[in-house]
Parts: C-alpha cells; structure tokens; sequence
C-alpha cells in the first residue's frame, strides 16, 4: 500500500490567500484525522471523520478552517483566508475504526508569509 | 483536560547505551498510551501500544511501561543506534475514543 498520501508537501502563500491541503488515506480506512504541528503547541488534532461524517471539529482553531471529506478516499483542509500564524506543518492519519493505531501522512509544510 | 509531558526534551547519548524516555499526563482514569517516531520532515510512526488494562508491551529493543496510578509511563530503549535518532512522541486516547492527546517529545541523538 502506498501509505497515506498528502498534497503538497511544501506550500507557501501570502497572506489573506486560501490554502488547500488534500489527504488520500490508505484504501479501506474508514477514520480520517487532521493534525497541526507547531513548535510552540506542538501536535494538535483539528478535526476527524469516521465513514466521511465528521465526529469532532473542536480542534478547529477558527472559522477560517473548513474539512470536508467528499467520498472515503480525499479529504481536503481549507484555510480562507490564510494568517502567518497557520504556519505550520499539517498531517492526515487514517485508521480503522475498530483498530487503535493511525497511520501518518509524510504531512504537507504551509508557510503563510 | 488531559494535558501530556515529555521529559527530557532532548536527550544526547553515545551509540550503544540504553535510555529511558519519560511521558507523564495528568488525567489517567482507563487511557491508552501511544508511542510514536516522528523523523525530520516525515511523519509520525507508531512504535508501541500500550492497552489500559497491559502495564508493557516490548518490540525486538524497544520497551513501554504504563503506571495508570502515577501517571506515568516510560520507553526504554535497548543498545541504543545512531538510526535510533528521532523525536518520540507519546500520545494519550481513551478506549472506544479515537482522540490521540500527543506529548511534547522528546528528540533523541545517537552519535556514533
């Protein structure tokens, strides 16, 4: 399997653009999580679905993150509009419902200058 | 709320010694614990799954204990190799709950 696949791996914006990250899980996954990575909060889950429904948003730092996951197998985070402070590196994990461990995207590196 | 710390933060050691990592979290009543390896600029591993009701789970070197009545739980590390040099980080989750509660880390060097 190729593991979890997330694009891009690097982006880099300006300000006030909006972002899209996208998220491929591994074929049969039914759980999805995004994650943010920052130095000063280390790793924070955002949001996640199981069967394409989201079951907890409370991670969402504002109104300005959207997830949507259309179908089992792409899921995309939106950042509209983007703030330096989002600069982060943002990972997607799939899983099994019925199983314990997340498997990690190589994970997608925002700088929002 | 569950918060989880990683001491030390960093940790240096000559090839060949064992180590020990240490994960703490506040809140302890029937939680699961996780250890991961996160490389540079790739994602996160897992490494060992501790069950609420286990107390330690070994693979090939690599040792975790959970103490629930301390809070505490601890990764050992056997023989230590420079291919070892990593950040670990422990995460936290409550069974039948998918929400992983992630520590500080800690980044290990091995050097040869």
């Amino acid at each position: 399997d190729a593991g979890v696949i997330q694009s891009p791996r690097h982006e880099v914006t300006e300000m006030g653009q909006e972002v899209t990250l996208r998220c491929k899980p591994i074929s049969g996954h039914n759980s999805l999580f995004w994650y943010r990575q920052t130095m000063m909060r280390g790793l924070e889950l955002l949001i996640y679905f199981n069967n394409n429904v989201p079951i907890d948003d409370s991670g969402m730092p504002e109104d300005r993150f959207s997830a949507k996951m259309p179908n089992a197998s792409f899921s995309t985070l939106k950042i509209q509009p983007s703030e330096p402070r989002d600069s982060a590196v943002y990972f997607c994990a799939s899983s099994l419902i019925s199983k314990e461990t997340q498997y990690f995207g190589p994970g997608t590196r925002l700088l929002v200058l | 709320k569950q918060e989880v710390t990683q001491i030390p933060a960093a940790l240096s050691v000559p090839e060949g010694e064992n180590l020990v990592l240490n994960c703490s979290f506040t809140d302890s009543a029937i939680y699961n614990l996780q250890w991961f390896r996160q490389d540079p600029g790739k994602g996160l591993t897992s490494l060992l799954l501790i069950q609420s009701s286990q107390r330690e789970q070994t693979s090939g070197r690599l040792n975790a204990s959970l103490d629930k009545s301390s809070g505490r739980s601890t990764l050992y590390i056997a023989a230590s190799q420079p291919g070892d040099s990593a950040t670990y980080l422990c995460a936290v989750f409550r069974t039948g709950f998918q929400k992983l509660v992630f520590g500080t880390g800690t980044r290990l060097l091995v050097s040869p």
